[in-house]
């Protein structure tokens, strides 16, 4: 089956680190995605993994094992802009390029 | 400016009826998506159209109805026979020719059903 696990919510302090994990057990792999998700908006991209390592874009990194089925976001020097949802999505091997989509992790930004 | 709209943002229909929701775009994209979002809830999959004139059911594709007759337009209708169709519905679309593959959001539009 397909099977997608990310925290419900996190907390964080403005100026800290904070790490959002991502599992996932799918039948294939084409990379993994996370988007960002302001409440009532759209999601929004921030990082493409498809091979084992970390991608680093600015204030935000993303990290893939595949071996293991896991993936991180790590955002650095938070902001309370960053207050959002953040969603982990697996696209599939077949031809469909379909992505499956975790249920998100709500991170609140506190001063 | 090349982007995803969307239209209505907000939407309210009366139990029974019909009702469709539009998804334009002008990035050139092949692909394009049509995605459910209930409150708590990662993003599900209703139909998906690769090329024009051709789509597929999603993951839950049931009391929904699509067509792709233009590359820019992918409307949604969401029929009486939907049992719960009060949701944030998204349509994305992709180009499919490049490595990253990524999906581009509009902004949404959120279906109320009184």
């Amino acid at each position: 089956g397909q099977n997608i696990d990310q925290p419900t919510e996190m907390t964080a302090t403005e100026g800290a680190i904070v790490q959002i994990n991502c599992t996932y057990q799918t039948s294939g792999f084409n990379g993994l995605f996370w988007y960002q998700q302001h409440a009532g908006e759209a999601p929004t991209f921030l990082s493409y993994n498809v091979l084992d390592g970390l991608e680093e874009k600015g204030r935000f990194s993303s990290f893939l094992s595949r071996s293991k089925g896991y993936s991180y976001l790590l955002l650095k020097e938070l902001q309370m802009k960053d207050s959002a949802s953040y969603l982990c999505a697996v696209r599939e091997a077949d031809s469909s390029y379909k992505l499956i989509f975790g249920s998100g992790t709500r991170l609140l930004v506190r001063p | 400016d090349g982007g995803i709209t969307q239209s209505p943002k907000y939407l309210f229909r009366k139990e029974g009826q019909n009702v469709t929701l539009s998804c334009e775009q002008n990035l050139n994209h092949d692909a394009m998506y049509w995605y459910r979002q209930d409150p708590g809830q990662g993003l599900r999959l209703i139909y998906y159209s690769q090329i024009v004139n051709d789509f597929q059911k999603g993951d839950i594709a049931e009391g929904y109805s699509v067509s792709r007759e233009k590359k820019e337009s992918f409307p949604l209708t969401v029929t009486s026979a939907q049992k719960n169709p009060t949701a944030f519905y998204l349509c994305a679309s992709s180009i499919r020719r490049s490595i990253t593959d990524t999906q581009y959001f509009g902004p949404g539009t959120r279906l109320t059903v009184l």
